[in-house]
């Protein structure tokens, strides 16, 4: 499976933007690169994904570098809310037996911490 | 939109002691997952199921079984509880397998076998 690195941990001021960066530097051609985040006492949660090409949803937004070697996400306004762990996770289409599983494979995540 | 809904929230059990956790969707998604998390570790994937009737093993199945009889359940079989499997649980719904499909977690059952 193709790695993630990500920081420890980041810190933000509220309403200030956040850039949350990821080297997956042995990315595969058809590998799409996910974010998910985990607050405290809660199951992750999807926030987005891309391929090639930046993408905007009205969480976030995914910067994805040319060689899609690495990828940032992006949170325009930081609240308390969005602090959590964000983890950047290849999404594995592999294959067992003939059938797609596309399991996600979680690394330790980058702890954001958001001030008042 | 209930999503995904796991019971029970949390359980102590005594070693020896077999359990069930419950997951159930309402998305009609087939591909359903069980992942495993320790205290400040990320998830481990324990079973996965690509439809009713079509179970794999992932990671870290020892210990545990699972069954999908029908599209919206995937339920997860712990028998004769060890300490070792101490974690907090959670289940995950997809609509496919591939890249860009995301997956739907629930909240997660918190167990504690002493």
């Amino acid at each position: 499976d193709a790695k993630t690195t990500q920081p420890n941990s980041m810190e933000s001021n509220e309403e200030e933007p956040v850039h949350l960066p990821c080297n997956h530097s042995t990315i595969s051609g058809t590998d799409y690169i996910h974010w998910y985040r985990q607050l405290p006492s809660q199951g992750p949660e999807y926030v987005i994904h891309g391929l090639t090409s930046n993408v905007n949803n009205r969480m976030a937004s995914l910067a994805i570098a040319e060689d899609r070697k690495s990828s940032t996400l992006i949170l325009h306004r930081a609240t308390l809310r969005d602090a959590a762990v964000y983890y950047c996770i290849l999404r594995d289409s592999a294959n067992a037996g003939g059938t797609s599983y596309g399991k996600l494979t979680f690394g330790q995540g980058t702890i954001l911490t958001v001030h008042p | 939109n209930a999503g995904v809904t796991q019971t029970p929230k949390f359980r102590i059990l005594k070693i020896g002691q077999s359990m069930t956790l419950q997951c159930t969707q309402d998305m009609n998604h087939n591909y359903m997952y069980w992942y495993r998390q320790d205290p400040g570790m990320g998830l481990k994937l324990i079973y996965y199921s690509v439809g009713a009737g079509i179970t794999d093993k992932g990671e870290v199945p020892n210990g545990y079984n699972v069954s999908r009889s029908t599209t919206e359940d995937f339920p997860l079989r712990l028998e004769l509880a060890a300490p070792s499997q101490t974690s907090v649980y959670f289940c995950a719904s997809s609509y496919g397998g591939v890249g860009n499909q995301p997956q739907h977690f629930g909240d997660g059952t918190r167990l504690s076998i002493l």
